[in-house]
């Protein structure tokens, strides 16, 4: 069954902005995590950040933050102050029960 | 660099053959994961094994079986291929088995099946 959801394919941003990348799920579970992950066009895969279900403050890594909202079941990926180098695909993935479930992916483009 | 290993880098072989694909984890890492990323599939759960032990599976077929040796690396083995199977193959790992909080991949096997 389809777990995951990645609704936007691209995405564009301009450079210094911040940019919302949108993952919905669908669970009945009460306990699972939730991850993002990073892949440039090398194509090497980068662990962004982690949210787990009981956590009762969204998560946040340096620039990255996880917009997490358990009644919606959404667990958006906010980037600030966007570079360069955050140009590429970003995965969000569901985690229960020792299995992955990844979403599509969403290809960020950020314009100078 | 995160630690983990993958070899070889770039696999490319014929329609019914038999590969390895290996892997080694962070250092303390004790679960192993493989992926298959394909253009028409996406990222694929294939297998976990957490300290020798198999501990989940995911959509893996029945041509691929894996497993991880005392030392903690793993050996991912696909047979009887297929054009289809031509895809990214990842290792990740992590410290503990059951509540996962971070995982860290390899770069990656690229197998191209001709």
């Amino acid at each position: 069954a389809q777990k995951i959801t990645q609704t936007q394919p691209g995405m564009f941003v301009q450079e210094k902005e911040a940019v919302t990348l949108d993952c919905t799920y669908d669970t009945s579970d009460p306990s699972y995590g939730l991850f993002w992950y990073k892949q440039p066009s090398s194509g090497e895969m980068i662990f962004l950040i982690y949210q787990g279900s009981y956590d009762q403050q969204n998560a946040t890594e340096g620039r990255y933050s996880l917009n997490f909202q358990k009644a919606r079941k959404s667990a958006n990926l906010v980037i600030s102050a966007s570079q360069l180098g955050d140009s590429a695909m970003y995965f969000c993935a569901y985690y229960n029960f020792n299995k992955f479930y990844f979403g599509s992916g969403t290809k960020l483009n950020v314009k100078p | 660099d995160s630690g983990v290993t993958q070899t070889p880098k770039h696999l490319i072989t014929a329609t019914g053959q038999r590969v390895t694909l290996r892997c080694s984890p962070r250092s303390g890492d004790l679960s192993v994961y493989w992926y298959q990323q394909s253009l028409d599939q996406g990222l694929q759960f294939l297998i976990q094994y957490y300290n020798g032990e198999e501990r989940a599976k995911g959509n893996i077929l029945e041509r691929f079986s894996a497993q991880q040796f005392p030392d903690l690396h793993s050996e991912l083995n696909l047979s009887s291929l297929e054009l289809g199977d031509s895809a990214l193959y990842f290792c990740a790992s992590s410290v503990a088995g059951g509540v996962v909080n971070e995982q860290f991949f390899g770069p990656g096997t690229r197998l191209t099946v001709l």
